[in-house]
């Protein structure tokens, strides 16, 4: 069974600092994809980034970057130049099954990010 | 107008009680979920609409009716709840267009608490 492990309950950084949040997956798919999810305290889940598993170079949208490292199984996330806003919960997934036309996501369970001033 | 809205917001009922909980998109997405987010726990995906067809329905318990009418509106009927059911319930949508890197867009959930 495909699974998520993210270790890091809560992590801090200070504004304008980098920050690395830990993934960490299981599969035996040669085939799947990779998400991270950021959850506001509003409670609404909002699409960060995606790494497929065949894609050679990690993936990038803004400041974020994603550190894929296939071999160890991680895809950490970084978050560049870390902003107020970007406390929240942090969740990474990874598609189950790549031949259906669905998303069948499974989660990790998160990790708490605080940023302060 | 937000892509995924969900209502209520927030809900407290008691374990006889019947009520819905629904969610609408705006997206024109032909896929929609159900998930159960509980504290400390990882989402669990409950239900699966694609074209309106429920797809995937993962062990859930019968106290969880879900209804899907049509491709824009999706709806969780609960009765006769216990209280470990109190969690947040996220409703997302997708295109159902077997894209790998397809992804899913969510609503701000429905905060549950049986009594």
């Amino acid at each position: 069974a495909q699974k998520i492990t993210q270790t890091q309950p809560g992590m801090f950084v200070q504004e304008k600092e980098a920050v690395t949040l830990d993934c960490t997956y299981d599969t035996s798919d040669q085939s799947y994809g990779l998400f991270w999810y950021k959850q506001p305290s509003s409670g609404e889940m909002i699409f960060l980034i995606y790494q497929g598993s065949y894609d050679e170079q990690n993936a990038t949208e803004g400041r974020y970057s994603l550190n894929f490292q296939k071999a160890r199984k991680s895809a950490n996330l970084v978050i560049s130049a870390s902003q107020l806003g970007d406390s929240a919960m942090y969740f990474c997934a990874m598609r189950e099954g790549l031949i259906t036309g669905f998303q069948k996501l499974v989660f990790g369970t998160g990790t708490r990010l605080l940023v302060s001033p | 107008e937000t892509g995924v809205t969900q209502t209520p917001r927030h809900l407290v009922m008691g374990m006889t009680n019947k009520k819905s909980l629904k969610c609408e998109q705006h997206l024109g997405h032909n896929a929609m979920y159900w998930y159960k987010q509980s504290a400390k726990k990882p989402l669990e995906l409950m239900f699966v609409y694609s074209l309106e067809e429920r797809v995937e329905n993962n062990s859930v318990p019968s106290r969880f009716s879900p209804e899907c009418p049509n491709s824009s509106h999706l709806f969780l009927h609960l009765h006769t709840l216990q209280p470990e059911d109190s969690a947040l319930y996220l409703c997302a949508s997708s295109q159902d267009s077997q894209g790998p890197n397809e992804k899913l867009f969510f609503g701000s959930g429905t905060q549950l608490s049986v009594l």
